[in-house]
């Protein structure tokens, strides 16, 4: 059965500490890989998508990094407006679902 | 600005009755989804539609229905035979099934 998990669930850093999120996976051929940024009462809002083992995204203080059981979402010197959930989601080769976890609750404090 | 609007923000259901929650895109995108999202849980497919005028069920269909006579539009309705509608609905879309879903602000649905 594919499956999605997030850890950990919840994560508090001080200003400017870096640190990783996790994202386990199983699919049966993996087409994508997304990270969302999720604010409280908002929608997702994207961030990355990476397709193949080995494959780094980034975008400012983010950077998505990607093998064939997991992927981490390292966040460098991150600042009180960072604090969000993080979502982490998989499509399988051969099917238009997305496989969500349930995501990291970031608390970035000044 | 292109984007997808979900309305309204906030509804409210008595009981035995049917609401319809508003999906609206101006990103020229051909799929769109409906997912429910409770807390602890991960994001569920309610349904999808690949193109206007036909959809297909999620993993959670019972109790919803969709139509989508317009590219743009994707309205969601929660029956009364949704047994617990309380949660927060969220639209998304994208232009084709192998590109990354955007997604509205969602609508949240409580029970009078």
């Amino acid at each position: 059965e594919d499956q999605v998990t997030q850890s950990p669930e919840a994560l508090r850093l001080q200003e400017g500490e870096s640190s990783s999120l996790n994202c386990s996976y199983t699919v049966s051929g993996l087409r994508g890989l997304f990270w969302y940024r999720q604010d409280p009462g908002k929608g997702p809002e994207f961030l990355f998508t990476l397709y193949s083992a080995g494959e780094e995204k980034e975008k400012e203080r983010l950077k998505a990094t990607l093998t064939k059981k997991e992927s981490f979402l390292h966040i460098t010197a991150p600042k009180p407006e960072d604090s969000a959930t993080y979502l982490c989601a998989v499509q399988a080769s051969g099917t238009y679902k997305y496989i969500f976890g349930t995501g990291t609750r970031l608390k970035v404090l000044a | 600005d292109g984007g997808i609007t979900q309305s309204p923000k906030y509804l409210f259901r008595k009981e035995g009755q049917n609401v319809t929650l508003s999906c609206e895109q101006n990103l020229n995108h051909d799929a769109m989804y409906w997912y429910r999202q409770d807390p602890g849980q991960g994001l569920r497919l309610i349904y999808y539609s690949q193109i206007v005028n036909d959809f297909q069920k999620g993993d959670i269909a019972e109790g919803y229905s969709v139509s989508r006579e317009k590219k743009e539009s994707f309205p969601l309705t929660v029956t009364s035979a949704q047994k617990n509608p309380t949660a927060f609905y969220l639209c998304a879309s994208s232009s084709d099934s192998n590109q990354p879903q955007h997604f509205g602000d969602g609508t949240r649905l409580s029970i009078l």
